[in-house]
């Protein structure tokens, strides 16, 4: 089975600074996919950049980029220029891919989740 | 094009109850999720359904059970409710074949307390 685990339970930046916020994953799987989602009060969870396990260049999404380490099983998130509306919590997340009508779904394997707060 | 759209946006049971949730797809997708958040925890998944029938489960009993109507709109339903069983309850569509480009796309959840 696999595990994703995020070991930073909150994190404070101020607006226009950078922050990096560090995710970890356990799977015997060489072909998988890997999520940041970030779900603010509001309670949806909104994808926010996601990566393919064997493309070897990282992801970007304008200020929101990726450094995943294939070997170390490390899938980092860099929010450059932070803005008072990425207040929110975000969550790594692991999706192993299956097929249809197999009984088995391509799920999302969420870690616990690191609070980001940014301040004025 | 619509959301996901999920009802109520909260509820209150006692323990031993049972408990119906409803969650209409975003237009166009025919894959529905559901997922637990526990307070604190984040989303684990439950069950999947594709064309009306469960595509996969997760770790959760068989008081847990679920439906996908012809619309694509799904239900979960949870039997002799458990005061564990509460938690915001996520509901996600997603569209066959397309899911990386078009992947999960998440409801605003149904918060369930159970007393």
């Amino acid at each position: 089975a696999q595990t994703v685990t995020q070991s930073q339970p909150e994190m404070s930046v101020q607006e226009a600074e950078t922050v990096t916020l560090s995710c970890t994953y356990d799977t015997s799987e060489n072909n998988y996919y890997l999520f940041w989602y970030k779900q603010p009060p509001s309670r949806q969870m909104i994808l926010v950049i996601r990566q393919e396990a064997y493309k070897q260049q990282n992801a970007t999404e304008n200020r929101f980029s990726v450094n995943f380490q294939k070997a170390a099983k490390s899938f980092s998130l860099k929010i450059s220029d932070s803005q008072l509306g990425d207040t929110a919590m975000y969550f790594c997340a692991f999706m192993k891919p299956a097929g249809l009508n197999t009984g088995t779904a391509s799920k999302l394997t969420f870690g616990t989740g690191t609070r980001l707060q940014v301040t004025l | 094009e619509t959301g996901v759209t999920q009802s109520p946006t909260h509820l209150i049971k006692t323990r031993g109850q049972q408990v119906t949730l409803r969650c209409s797809s975003q237009s166009g997708h025919n894959t529905v999720s559901w997922y637990q958040q526990a307070l604190g925890q984040g989303p684990q998944f439950i069950f999947q359904y594709y064309r009306e029938e469960e595509n996969g489960r997760g770790n959760f009993p068989p008081r847990f059970s679920g439906l996908q109507f012809p619309n694509y709109s799904s239900e979960l339903n949870v039997n002799a409710l458990e005061l564990d069983d509460s938690a915001l309850y996520l509901c996600a569509s997603s569209q066959t074949g397309t899911w990386y480009n078009s992947p999960l796309h998440f409801g605003n959840g149904t918060r369930l307390t159970v007393t």
